[in-house]
């Protein structure tokens, strides 16, 4: 079975500092790849996603993410945060129609 | 702009009561989702439809029913909740073809004392 793996549970950065949040996960084929955020008291807002092709994939805010096959991951990526960003992200692998989600990494700004 | 409503947002209940938690778009989607959302922990797939009359289960095992009568409705029902139910509940939907995003609504948070 497939499954999600966010190393990081929180992780905190400074306004306009880079970041990057780490996705591995498992799954034996050529897995389809989702970010998703979420807000505090919302629902999940989709960041981008990977098929196939292009390995480097551009979201929406700024956002991208590169898949490596070689190490099974899927890492997020924004050069220089704003305090906008603070959420919870979720990385999922999509299998049968069906999507598995990661635990989430909690993204904290600060001034 | 994604159009999928959940009501009630917040609902605190006693112990044995039944609940309906409410979900429609309006976005035409034949494919429809709920998960369970404890907090700090992953989305789990609690149900799903790819169509009127179509439901099946998901990976984590819930006492919820769900029903597809019509395309933009696909609520939940708990016949008596418990404690244990305590969490929060987010609808989601796609259109046909699973390569397609799902959209997320806002989700209802249960609290059943």
């Amino acid at each position: 079975a497939q499954s999600v793996t966010q190393p990081d549970i929180h992780i905190t950065v400074s306004e306009g500092a880079s970041l990057e949040l780490r996705c591995n996960y498992s799954y034996g084929a050529t897995p389809y790849l989702f970010w998703y955020v979420q807000s505090p008291g919302q629902g999940l807002q989709l960041l981008l996603k990977y098929f196939s092709g292009d390995t480097l994939v551009q979201g929406i805010k700024g956002f991208e993410a590169e898949f490596k096959r070689s190490q099974s991951s899927f890492n997020l990526r924004k050069p220089s945060v704003h305090w906008s960003d603070a959420a919870e992200y979720f990385c999922a692998v999509g299998v049968n129609e069906k999507l598995t989600f990661g635990t989430g990494t909690r993204l904290t700004i600060i001034p | 702009e994604a159009d999928i409503y959940q009501t009630p947002r917040y609902l605190v209940i006693g112990t044995g009561k039944k609940i309906t938690l409410e979900c429609s778009q309006t976005m035409g989607h034949d494919k429809m989702y709920w998960y369970q959302q404890d907090p700090g922990m992953e989305l789990h797939l609690i149900h799903y439809s790819y169509g009127v009359n179509s439901t099946e289960k998901g990976d984590l095992s819930s006492e919820s029913t769900v029903s597809r009568i019509r395309t933009e409705h696909f609520p939940l029902t708990l016949e008596s909740a418990r404690p244990s139910h305590t969490s929060q509940y987010l609808c989601a939907s796609s259109e046909s073809g699973w390569y397609n995003e799902q959209f997320f609504g806002p989700g209802t948070r249960l609290t059943v004392l």
